[in-house]
């Protein structure tokens, strides 16, 4: 059972434009959201995080989205840039479960 | 030096094969992980550890088993690799007061042949 579910393997977005991944859950107790990003040959890294208090949450280029009522969270990247080009989780958690759930990755490529 | 150390980085064994993957970190975290990633099925839990004493199964366990010698310290063993067990494997340290998640490293690509 998926609980965390990434449902573009993929992605290509030319540079300068805005990437946006998406991701949805199932589990209604997740009430912490992260995104890590992983370039080959390296382990993944914090990229953004969101509690379930707030529906946005912005860091630079970097914003995350929370829909609770949909259950599902989107990574806008803007603008996108080549050195953005990695693989891309969403993971979640909540209070007492001291572990993360992960999906399955995008691959999001910048064309130049 | 990394926060978090896989050793080894890549690893060829053959069937029926015992084999340890090791992992230490300086991050004076008291949690830590072991994950497999595959394609398409993303990054799934093996084992993890609160502490020393605490040791705890993933949603993937089967074949495989851990020992935290110390806080800084947990190796994953696979008894007797078999083929499917293929994969890139990653540690993780964490702790309640991270809100950035976990620290991971740089992965063991293992081949099982």
């Amino acid at each position: 059972d998926q609980q965390v579910k990434q449902n573009s393997p993929s992605l290509s977005v030319q540079e300068g434009r805005i990437s946006i991944l998406n991701c949805d859950y199932t589990n209604s107790m997740f009430d912490y959201f992260l995104w890590y990003k992983k370039y080959p040959a390296e382990g993944p890294t914090f990229l953004i995080s969101i509690s379930s208090i707030k529906d946005k949450n912005e860091d630079g280029r970097f914003t995350v989205f929370l829909n609770k009522s949909a259950k599902h969270l989107s990574l806008h990247i803007v603008p996108s840039q080549p050195g953005d080009s990695a693989v891309y989780f969403c993971a979640a958690t909540f209070q007492g479960a001291q572990k993360l759930v992960f999906g399955q990755g995008t691959r999001l490529t910048i064309n130049p | 030096d990394a926060d978090v150390t896989q050793t080894p980085r890549n690893r060829i064994t053959k069937t029926g094969k015992r084999i340890m993957l090791e992992c230490s970190q300086t991050k004076g975290h008291d949690r830590m992980y072991w994950y497999r990633q595959d394609p398409g099925l993303g990054l799934r839990l093996i084992y993890y550890s609160f502490d020393v004493k605490d040791i705890n199964k993933g949603e993937i366990s089967d074949g495989y088993s851990v020992s935290r010698q110390a806080q800084a310290k947990f190796s994953l063993s696979l008894e007797s690799a078999i083929p499917n067990q293929t994969a890139l494997y990653f540690c993780a340290t964490g702790s309640r007061q991270a809100a950035g998640g976990y620290t991971f490293g740089s992965g063991t690509r293992l081949t099982v042949v």
